[in-house]
Order: C-alpha cells, then structure tokens, then sequence
C-alpha cells in the first residue's frame, strides 16, 4: 500500500522560530510537492522537487525553503515561522514517466504559528 | 496565469446526484483531475480525464469535459453519507507531470438526509 507520512499532525510554534516540516514516501517516486491549504483558498504549491538534490519554487515560495537529501524525504523549512504561515501543509509525492501524474497525500500538518 | 474556479459549497439529499463543477483556464492541460479529502486526512485521487475525452464514468462517477468553455464537472450518482467530503478539481501546471497540479478552492459536498 502506497504511503506517504508526514512527521507531526499538529505542531505549535512561536513567531521566530525555525520549523521543520518531514515527508517520507515508501514508492520510490521521483517527484515530491510541498502545498499549504487555507479556507477559502485550496491548496497552493510551495515548492517541488523532481531529483534528489534538485529545487524548483512553486506559487508561493516565499518565507520558505526546502532539502531533498534523499529520493525518500522531501522537509519544508520555515526560517523563521510568522503568524501568516498558521496553515494546513500537505505533502505529496508522484512517479515520473506515467501518464496522468496520480500525486499521493499524506495527512497534513496543521501549524499554528503563535 | 493558470487559475481553476469552484463553487465553495454544494448541498443534496441523499440518494440524489451531485454536481461538481469547475472551470480552468489552462488550454495546454494534458489531464484534468478530482480529488477528494475527507474530514482530517490528506486529498486523494478520485479519478481524472484526459483532455481529448469528453466524458469518462467510473461506477457512480461521471467526469464531462467541454474544451471549448474549459468547463469541467463531475457528476456523483445516487449519492451517499459517505460522500461527504471536499472536492477539488486540479489541471497539471505548465502542462508538465512534474511540475505540480494547479488546484481549485474546493467545493464542500453537505449531504442532508
């Protein structure tokens, strides 16, 4: 069964911190996608990556970065967290060369930035 | 820029069907994609179309597709409980698979008894 896991469902933080947001897939897929997902505004793509060590920003980089160290684990790291960034992030990841690119979910985490 | 609109909410009976619709703006979108995110899990593929169909239908599923008015729907017969959920429409970005999908606001489907 294809899995894709995030390292925390909630996670509280503080104005100025830096954060840490994991993802591992078990499929070997090849690309991997960070999103948020605000009410009212669906889900917006933050940053992606299609190779290990390979970057490309998505609609709203900005506030953000991200490390692919390894095909299976793609983190999303704020610098330094705000209360603008108190969102649901939703990682995916999906298998190059097929034909109508399935993304498979995790679960999210909700960070609320206080 | 590519943007893809829904309706926010959606209200039925139960037993009726559902209509889900969406436009999209991007003319070089090779698939068309629902997903469906249950309350508190992650979005899931609920099934998609390519762009020379017109229609596609999977059991209680009916995907129409007009190119012409970038107008996509999808259509949920005899529709159920377990329904209940959010639906989002999504075209690939750029046109390319890697490159990430470009998704709607997401319509909630409430299902009343």
């Amino acid at each position: 069964d294809v899995k894709v896991t995030q390292s925390s469902r909630y996670l509280v933080k503080r104005t100025g911190e830096k954060v840490f947001l994991e993802c591992v897939q078990d499929m070997d897929h090849e690309n991997m996608f960070w999103y948020r997902q605000d009410p009212g505004l669906g889900l917006r793509l933050i940053y992606f990556s299609y190779d290990v060590k390979m970057k490309e920003k998505g609609d709203i980089p900005e506030g953000y970065s991200v490390s692919r160290e390894k095909k299976e684990r793609f983190s999303l790291i704020l610098e330094s967290a705000s209360t603008n960034q108190t969102s649901m992030y939703l990682c995916a990841s999906s298998l190059s060369g097929t034909s109508y690119n399935e993304q498979f979910f995790g679960p999210g985490t909700r960070l609320t930035v206080l | 820029g590519e943007d893809v609109e829904q309706s926010l909410f959606l209200s039925v009976r139960e037993g009726d069907s559902s209509v889900i619709n969406c436009t999209y703006t991007d003319s070089s979108s090779t698939y068309l994609y629902w997903y469906k995110q249950e309350p508190g899990a992650g979005l899931q593929l609920l099934t998609y179309i390519f762009s020379n169909m017109d229609m596609k239908q999977d059991q209680r599923l009916t995907v129409l597709l007009n190119k012409k008015d970038k107008h996509l729907s999808l259509r949920i017969a005899d529709t159920q409980t377990g329904d209940s959920a959010i639906y989002f429409c999504a075209e690939s970005r750029r046109g390319g698979g890697a490159d990430g999908l470009t998704f709607g606001k997401g319509t909630h489907l409430i299902i009343q008894p």
